[in-house]
């Protein structure tokens, strides 16, 4: 069956530095990916998706590449605030299955710290 | 309201229990999911309802567990005969439709079986 793996966290880093949480999927089907982030105390939102293979996903900084080659959808961003403390989550979804399903990865956490 | 509404968001129950999780999703939205996320552990589906039919019921872990869905509108999650290992953040998710690939999640109902 479809499964996403992802880099596990927690990962800590400071204001301004660089961030790579790695995501890699395996999927039947040609999936969707996605990255969902869930701020404390908040519930999942979509941060970013993509549909298709070298699609690039962007929102608030981020992006990720939808790299079929190697099975990836790598999240990145430049320059983290502390604001961007959260869980995020990558996910699939195999849009020729019923319904909208996604298949979520385990999840990482990252604290940035000021 | 605008977003999706869980009740109740924490549940203190004793083993062997009826617990009943309740999911009021955004007005329109046809499509409406149920997750379990575990600690430490990523988000498992438990079920997807489109209209008040569903189609997939493939991650209910038990037959314990059960869920329905009136009027395309609100949705109850049922876990009978509770045990220690239900206990989780039950989330629940809707969209307009069925292949749109962005789900909105409310904020969960925590669950913890003694």
């Amino acid at each position: 069956g479809d499964s996403v793996t992802q880099m596990e966290g927690p990962v800590t880093l400071s204001e301004e530095a660089f961030l790579t949480i790695n995501c890699t999927y395996t999927a039947t089907g040609y999936p969707s990916l996605f990255w969902y982030v869930q701020y404390p105390g908040e519930g999942l939102q979509l941060l970013l998706k993509a549909t298709k293979a070298d699609d690039k996903g962007s929102n608030k900084g981020f992006e990720a590449t939808y790299r079929k080659e190697t099975t990836s959808f790598h999240l990145e961003k430049g320059s983290v605030q502390v604001s961007d403390s959260a869980v995020y989550f990558c996910a699939l979804s195999d849009l020729g299955a019923a319904g909208n399903k996604l298949t979520f990865g385990g999840g990482t956490r990252v604290l940035v710290k000021p | 309201g605008a977003g999706v509404s869980q009740s109740p968001s924490n549940k203190v129950t004793e083993k062997g229990k009826d617990v009943e999780l309740r999911c009021d999703p955004i007005s329109g939205h046809t499509a409406l999911y149920w997750y379990r996320q575990s600690l430490g552990q990523g988000l498992e589906f438990l079920i997807y309802f489109q209209g008040n039919s569903a189609p997939d019921k493939s991650g209910l872990p038990s037959d314990r567990f059960s869920a329905e869905r009136t009027g395309g509108s609100v949705s109850t999650l049922t876990i009978q005969r509770t045990q220690q290992e239900d206990s989780a953040v039950y989330l629940c998710a809707s969209t307009e439709g069925a292949n749109t690939g962005e789900l909105f999640f409310g904020e969960g109902s925590r669950l913890t079986v003694l």
